[in-house]
C-alpha cells in the first residue's frame, strides 16, 4: 500500500512565525501535492511538485512556498504565518503512469493553527 | 474554467437506506473521475474511479458510481448505507494535460441516523 505520513498531526504556531509541514511518500511517485481544506470551500491546490525541484503554483499559493529536494519528501513553508492559514494541510502523491492517472494517495493531514 | 459541482452541502438518510450524492462537471472533453471519502480527522481515501470503458463502476465499501457524459455527471450510489458510512464525500476531475492535477468539488457531509 502507498503510504504518505506528514510530520504532524496538530500545530500550534504565533503570528509571523516561519512554519515547516513535511510530507513523506514512500511509492516512488513523481507527482507530489498540498492542499489546503476549509469548510465549504473543499480541497483548494497550494503548490505541486512533478519531478525533483520543480515545482508549480496552484490555485492559492500566495504566502507560501515549497521544497522538494528528494523525490520522496515535499516540504510546505509558511514563511510568515498569518491567523488566515489557519486550516487543514493535506499533502497527496501520484505516480502519474498511463495505469493510474491522476490518482492520488493523501496523508493523514495537519491542523494548523496560528495564533 | 473547469469546475466540479456538488450541489448537496449536507445530507441525513437513515441507516439502512439507499444513498445518492450528486457530482456534475464542466469541461469539454471527459475527465478522470474519482470519488475520495474522508472520515473524521483522517486525509481522504479513494473510494473508486472512472478513466473509461463501463460507465458504472464498483468501489470498496459497497459504492458505486455511474458516469452519465449526456449529463456530465458522475454521481456516488449506496444501496443500503451504514452508521460507518457517516463522512465528507469529494467527487474529482483530472484532465488530460493538467500535469496530473485534480479539480475537487466542495464536497457533501453524509449524516447517518439509527
Amino acid at each position: 500500500d502507498v503510504k504518505v505520513t506528514q510530520s504532524s498531526r496538530y500545530l500550534v504556531k504565533r503570528t509571523g512565525e516561519k512554519v515547516f509541514l513535511e510530507c513523506v511518500q514512500d511509492m516512488d511517485h513523481e507527482n507530489m501535492f498540498w492542499y489546503r481544506q476549509d469548510p465549504g470551500l473543499g480541497l483548494r491546490l497550494i503548490y505541486f511538485s512533478y519531478d525533483v525541484k520543480m515545482k508549480e503554483k496552484g490555485d492559492i499559493p500566495e504566502g507560501y512556498s515549497v521544497s522538494r529536494e528528494k523525490k520522496e519528501r515535499f516540504s510546505l513553508i509558511l514563511e510568515s504565518a498569518s491567523t488566515n492559514q489557519t486550516s487543514m494541510y493535506l499533502c497527496a502523491s501520484s505516480a502519474g503512469t498511463s495505469r493510474s492517472p491522476y490518482e492520488q494517495y493523501f496523508g493523514p493531514g495537519t491542523r494548523l493553527t496560528v495564533t | 474554467a473547469q469546475s466540479v459541482t456538488q450541489p448537496d452541502i449536507h445530507i441525513t438518510v437513515s441507516e439502512g437506506a439507499s444513498l445518492e450524492l450528486r457530482c456534475n462537471y464542466s469541461y469539454g472533453a471527459t475527465p478522470y473521475l474519482f470519488w475520495y471519502v474522508q472520515s473524521p480527522g483522517q486525509g481522504l481515501q479513494l473510494l473508486l474511479k472512472y478513466f473509461s470503458g463501463d460507465t458504472l463502476v464498483q468501489g470498496i465499501k459497497g459504492f458505486e458510481a455511474e458516469f452519465k457524459r449526456s449529463q456530465s455527471s458522475f454521481n456516488l450510489r449506496k444501496p443500503s448505507v451504514h452508521w460507518s458510512d457517516a463522512a465528507e464525500y469529494f467527487c474529482a476531475v483530472g484532465l488530460t494535460g493538467t500535469a496530473s492535477k485534480l479539480t475537487f468539488g466542495t464536497g457533501t457531509r453524509l449524516q447517518v441516523t439509527l
